[in-house]
């Protein structure tokens, strides 16, 4: 099946710091989401990417989709504590013509950021 | 609109004991998915439903059911608890080309 390596597991950093993490996976993908779970919620989507090589900004948020389908990025640049969180990339086929959004999601980047 | 909504909160079970996990969300949304969620391994897919009176199996969906009798109601079935089903469980929905929308979670202890 369909896996996706998420890096690094966990960052510590200083507030005010850029952040840099990323997912890979051993098969191509149409679609490529991050989410972002705050401790007792679910996840709460930040950035979509529907097109390889695709560059996508949300606020201090920025989001590529890789050229060749098989990776995605995220940046974060100056971060507050409120970015406090577990970060989860998402991707989406459509092998085989299925319809119902099937998600495989990474393993997730525990981000700590010290004040 | 309040989303998607989650019952119970919280649960703690006991071994071969029965329970059923709701998720309700009012957005009229045809796509419905159950997932866990265990550390380390993000959220893996336990069943979906693609419309009112419809299921199909996720990736990991060994003891467990489900039902979606009516459009806005996913049902979660554990039928005999086992230690290995202690988790996070998280309900989304989805509607057209939108993406999931996940509800709050269910956090299960089994012993």
């Amino acid at each position: 099946g369909q896996q996706l390596n998420q890096s690094p597991q966990s960052m510590f950093i200083q507030e005010g710091e850029d952040v840099s993490m990323n997912c890979t996976s051993s098969s191509i993908f149409n679609t490529w989401l991050w989410y972002k779970q705050d401790p007792g919620e679910g996840p709460v989507l930040l950035i979509a990417l529907y097109k390889a090589g695709e560059l996508t900004s949300n606020g201090r948020l920025t989001a590529q989709f890789g050229i060749t389908r098989k990776d995605s990025f995220l940046n974060i640049s100056a971060s507050i504590p409120s970015d406090v969180g577990i970060y989860f990339c998402a991707g989406r086929s459509n092998a085989g013509g299925t319809s119902y959004g099937k998600l495989t999601f990474g393993q997730g980047t525990i981000l700590t950021v010290h004040p | 609109n309040a989303g998607v909504t989650q019952t119970p909160k919280f649960r703690v079970l006991k071994t071969g004991q029965s329970m059923t996990l709701l998720c309700a969300q009012d957005m009229n949304h045809e796509y419905m998915y159950w997932y866990r969620q265990d550390p380390g391994m993000g959220l893996r897919l336990i069943h979906y439903s693609v419309g009112e009176g419809t299921t199909a199996k996720g990736e990991v969906p060994d003891g467990y059911n489900v039902s979606r009798l009516k459009k806005q109601n996913f049902l979660l079935g554990l039928e005999s608890a086992a230690p290995s089903q202690t988790s996070v469980y998280f309900c989304a929905s989805r509607q057209g080309m939108r993406e999931q929308y996940f509800g709050p979670g269910t956090r299960l202890t089994v012993t």
